[in-house]
Formats: structure tokens, sequence, C-alpha cells
């Protein structure tokens, strides 16, 4: 089947305006993380969404981020007022189910979107 | 606090030869451990990972990682490196007992496999 997807798979913008970045999940995965990778660094946790639970946004570097998940499948990172530091890849990834204690499911990635502010 | 060390930036073996990525944790309990791979302008992939049982692990492309609880370590090893496994390895941890579902990345080791 399909995997994750990510659209689009670049994007660049001016400093001060908004984007919006979208990923579809692999379809049944109730779980749905956000992460950001800059240059040559790890992955920073954003939010995370686990079926129709309140997100965990305690990722987001500020409330300039935000994220939706409509109908428990296509989410929607939207980043307002874009800065320079905002540049990384952001990558979506999915699994069956989050990550409760005892639960092992790893995480699906799709292949990110590279946002460059200028 | 959950952390994962990579303490190599950069590992280069020649194509044949065995390779090792290190990766180091620490967790209040019991780990599991994941090894994910990026390839160049590609999402992660998830190679292989501990849960229980054998502390040997066998994972995609020839892969494996061995579980070392006393030096609470799980290095990542293939016996002949192909140019092809030239890429981005990154390790992760979380606490079996800890509800919180988030995993701890290391920074990742760049793995170049010289012809």
């Amino acid at each position: 089947g399909a995997g994750v997807s990510q659209s689009p798979s670049n994007k660049v913008t001016e400093k001060g305006k908004d984007v919006e970045l979208r990923c579809d999940p692999i379809s049944g995965h109730t779980a749905l993380y956000w992460y950001r990778q800059s240059l040559g660094q790890g992955l920073e946790f954003l939010i995370y969404f686990q079926g129709n639970s309140a997100p965990d946004k305690s990722g987001l570097p500020s409330d300039r981020f935000s994220a939706e998940r409509t109908g428990g499948s296509v989410s929607t990172l939207t980043i307002q007022r874009t800065q320079q530091e905002d540049s990384a890849v952001y990558l979506c990834a999915s699994s069956l189910s989050g990550f409760r204690a005892g639960s092992t499911l790893e995480q699906y990635f799709g292949p990110g979107t590279r946002l460059t502010v200028t | 606090a959950q952390s994962v060390a990579q303490p190599e930036d950069q590992v280069n073996v020649a194509e044949g030869n065995p390779l090792t990525v290190k990766c180091t944790y620490s967790v209040s309990g019991n780990p599991y451990l994941f090894w994910y791979v990026q390839y160049p302008n590609r999402g992660l992939q998830f190679l292989l990972k501990y849960i229980t049982g054998d502390n040997l692990v066998k994972g995609s492309y020839g892969f494996e990682a061995e579980f070392n609880k006393s030096q609470t370590s799980f290095h990542l090893k293939k016996p002949s490196a192909l140019v092809s496994d030239s890429a981005l390895y990154f390790c992760a941890v979380r606490d079996r007992e800890d509800s919180n579902y988030q995993l701890i990345w290391g920074a990742g080791t760049k793995l170049i496999i010289k012809p």
C-alpha cells in the first residue's frame, strides 16, 4: 500500500509569509507525528495526534506554529509569519497506534517537505 | 531523563569491510531501542528494533544490532558494507514503563562507504 506522503516536497517562501504543509498518513494509522530536522541535525518533535484525542502540542517552538488533523487522517502544519530560523525539513510520520506504555510500534516516515525562508 | 548518544558524527568504511555505528542510551527503566536510516533526500526508514529477548536483533538490508544492557549500548552492525549503505543513521529509545510516547532520538551518524 501507499506510504506516508507529504506535499509540497519543497517550499520557498519569503520571510513573514504563512505556509501550509500537508501530510497524508498510511491508511488506518491512528497516530501521526510531525518533526523538524535542521541541516545535519537530529529530529525535533513538534506535535502528535492520536485518534480523536487532543493533540500533544508540547514540541511546537512558538505560537506561530499550529497543526490540524481532519477526520483522523490528513494533517496540515501551518507556520505563520515565517522566519529564517524556520528553514528546515519537516517530516511527518504515522503509526498504527501511539506509543502508549507497552506499545512498541515503529513509525513510518514521509519524504519530508524542505522549507526555505528567504 | 532519557537520552541517546551517537558519539560519531561520521563513520568511514571501505566497501566489503564490517561496519559499526555506535549508540548508547540512558533510561530509568528498560528500553525499547530502534534504528532508522535516512538516504539522501528521503524520509527515515525503519531498520530494526529491540523489544525483549535475544540481544542480537536482525533487521533490513543485512543490518543487525546488539543490545548490551551493562554497557547501555545498541550498536548497529553489518558484516560487509556496501556503497549503497551510505546514509544517515539514527538511533532512538523510549522507556518501556514510561507512558510518554515520544521517541528520544540521537543526533545521527553519517555513514560513508568508499568503493
